[in-house]
Formats: C-alpha cells, structure tokens, sequence
C-alpha cells in the first residue's frame, strides 16, 4: 500500500462544466475525509465517511458537492456547474478509527481544481 | 468560533538558525494538535501529534510543546537546513467533534544556504 491516493493530480475545466475527482484510501482504513484549501491558506473540513456512512458535512459543501464511498472503499468527490471559486486543491485524507482513537491519519497529495 | 492562527506567516532564516513557529487557538478543550508540514503543491506529511494529556514530543530535530491553558502550541526546528524549507500548518481537533482538523494558515519557512 503505497499511501492515499488522489487522481486526477491536477484539472482545468471551464466554469459550468462537471468534474469529479477521485480517492483511494490506505486499503484498511474505515474513516475518509475530504478537504479543500484555497492559496495562501490552511485546509477547510468538507466531509467524511466511516466506511460507506458520510457522518458529517460541512456547510461550505453546497448543493453542487457531493461525495460517495460505495463500498466503503474509494470515495469520488463531484462538483456540478463548477465556478471560479470553486478553484483549490482538494486533498483527501484516510484514518483508522476504533475504540483507542483515530491513528494514521494520512492525506493524499490533492487534487487542484482550476476554473476558468 | 474554534479559530487557529499561526504567526509568523513567513520566515527566513539562514542555516543552521534555531527557529520556532507558533500557533495558537482559541477554545482550550482540545482533543489533540499536530504540525504538518507541506512542500509547494503536495500535500501533507504529519511530523509530530500532541494529545491533549501530552505537553510535548520530539522527533529528530523538530520538538512541539503545547500549552492548552494558554491556548499555544509551539514548533522548534533546531540547526535548520534548506530541505526544511516549506509551509508548516498546525492543526487542532477539539473534544466536542474530534472526527476533523481545524488548520492556521500556515507559517512559510524559507532556510537560505
């Protein structure tokens, strides 16, 4: 297991368009988390899933955001009509959580999403 | 408001310069912190996590402390080298939702040769 894995690295898609991103997970890991992080600053809490269950969502994740975890594997994250805003990276981020805690919280190296 | 700042936004610092990065957050019930640091596009590396029981942890030449009263953390990089040049974030998860980080913005560290 080579560690949380992101795809597409990068993506340019013009404002209105769809796009969806991908994640896969350290393969024992129950918990995925999605982040977004604009230039300049720290990464902001969307949502995440403990194996197939999304538990929490954030209020910045409107109704053009949605995210799955079928299986409780991989989780794509999409975003419709895409605006200029819209423009960040997105980082994905797996973890082991049980009865002592959460341990190997691990992020992915990101996804930058650039709207033009 | 569960706030993190971190001061400076940017350092430079010559080799071999001792520096310390500081942190800061606002609601002192925290679960744990930790310092990432993260090179320009990439994402994140955990170097070291404090639990809220814990008042510091080093690894090789980076050492955190956290003082939860006052509602600060602090990172030391002893003798800096140029590969430490990166954004470093801390990050708090706090009691009452310990299932997702809060992150400052981040301190910028440029270590001239």
């Amino acid at each position: 297991d080579t560690g949380v894995s992101q795809n597409p690295r990068h993506k340019i898609t013009k404002r209105g368009q769809n796009v969806t991103f991908r994640c896969d997970p350290i393969s024992e890991h129950n918990r995925l988390y999605w982040y977004r992080q604009t230039l300049g600053q720290g990464p902001e809490f969307l949502t995440y899933f403990q194996n197939e269950a999304q538990l929490e969502k954030s209020r910045l994740l409107s109704d053009r955001f949605s995210a799955e975890r079928p299986k409780g594997s991989f989780s794509t994250l999409e975003i419709q009509r895409t605006e200029q805003g819209d423009s960040a990276m997105y980082l994905c981020a797996s973890s082991l959580f049980g009865l002592q805690g959460d341990y190997g919280y691990t992020f992915g190296s990101g996804t930058r999403l650039t709207v033009v | 408001k569960q706030e993190v700042t971190q001061i400076p936004a940017a350092l430079s610092v010559p080799e071999g310069e001792n520096l310390v990065l500081n942190c800061s957050f606002t609601d002192s019930a925290i679960y744990n912190l930790q310092w990432f640091r993260q090179d320009p596009g990439k994402g994140l590396t955990s170097l070291l996590l404090i639990q809220s029981s814990q008042r510091e942890q080093t690894s090789g030449r980076l050492n955190a402390s956290l003082d939860k009263s006052s509602g600060r953390s602090t990172l030391y990089i002893a003798a800096s080298q140029p590969g430490d040049s990166a954004t470093y974030l801390c990050a708090v998860t706090y009691m009452n939702n310990f299932n997702k980080f809060y992150f400052g913005s981040g301190t910028k560290l440029n270590v001239k040769p």
